[in-house]
């Protein structure tokens, strides 16, 4: 299948600061991708959804002010925590996806705010 | 808009036994698919289902999206701990909203 990578695997931050995950389709071009934040022991949800070229679509209750999303080229896409708080602590995974077809997911980047 | 409900949302499953999951909406679909995240990864496809009625096996899974494309099931037979993890369905291109359906395999 196709391969979608994050970068970082994982980051510890300082509350206040600010953190840039990226999100890249390697071998396919990637007109939406997803990015999704995950709990311990629960669902993925959903935050944004984002086309290659044009702003994001948030789902309800996520602030877009907090989380900038980047789809800037086909094969990448950024997520940025502004200011981020230890309640920002989480699993972040994207997707990325070609027209019609199946989401393929990144390995997940783990962002803990101290 | 569109809400996808899986069922049951956790199972503890006797390995060797068989176990249904269920994806339900509340709007007709244009294609359901099926991922599987085991403990500590990320989910991964496992099949996409299209058509009315259809019905699709992959080894010891069998998939089936109903004739109104409203709903699909994936059951398993005989169980085996690699079958530990949580089964997410996606409707539309978009995630269920809910938390899967967590598989417990017990040995």
């Amino acid at each position: 299948g196709a391969v979608v990578s994050q970068h970082p695997s994982r980051v510890i931050c300082k509350s206040g600061t600010s953190v840039k995950i990226e999100c890249r389709s390697l071998d396919f071009q990637a007109t939406t991708m997803f990015w999704y934040r995950q709990f311990p022991k629960q669902s993925l949800m959903l935050m944004a959804t984002s086309n290659e070229g044009s702003k994001a679509t948030y789902e309800q209750g996520v602030e877009k002010d907090k989380f900038l999303i980047n789809h800037a080229s086909l094969t990448l896409s950024t997520l940025t925590v502004t200011s981020a708080h230890p309640e920002d602590s989480s699993f972040y995974i994207c997707s990325a996806r070609s027209s019609g077809r199946e989401q393929y997911f990144g390995p997940g980047t783990r962002l803990t705010v101290t | 808009g569109q809400q996808v409900m899986q069922i049951p949302q956790y199972q503890h499953v006797q390995e060797g036994e068989d176990f249904t999951t269920y994806c339900n909406s509340s709007t007709t679909l244009s294609n359901i698919q099926w991922y599987k995240q085991r403990p500590g990864g990320h989910p991964v496809f496992l099949i996409q289902l299209v058509k009315s009625g259809e019905v699709k096996k992959q080894k010891r899974l069998t998939f089936q999206f109903g004739e109104a494309k409203k709903n699909s099931s994936l059951h398993i037979t005989a169980t085996q701990t690699t079958d530990v993890g949580t089964y997410f369905c996606s409707g539309n291109n978009r995630l269920a909203f809910g938390k899967g359906n967590q598989v417990v395999v017990i040995p």
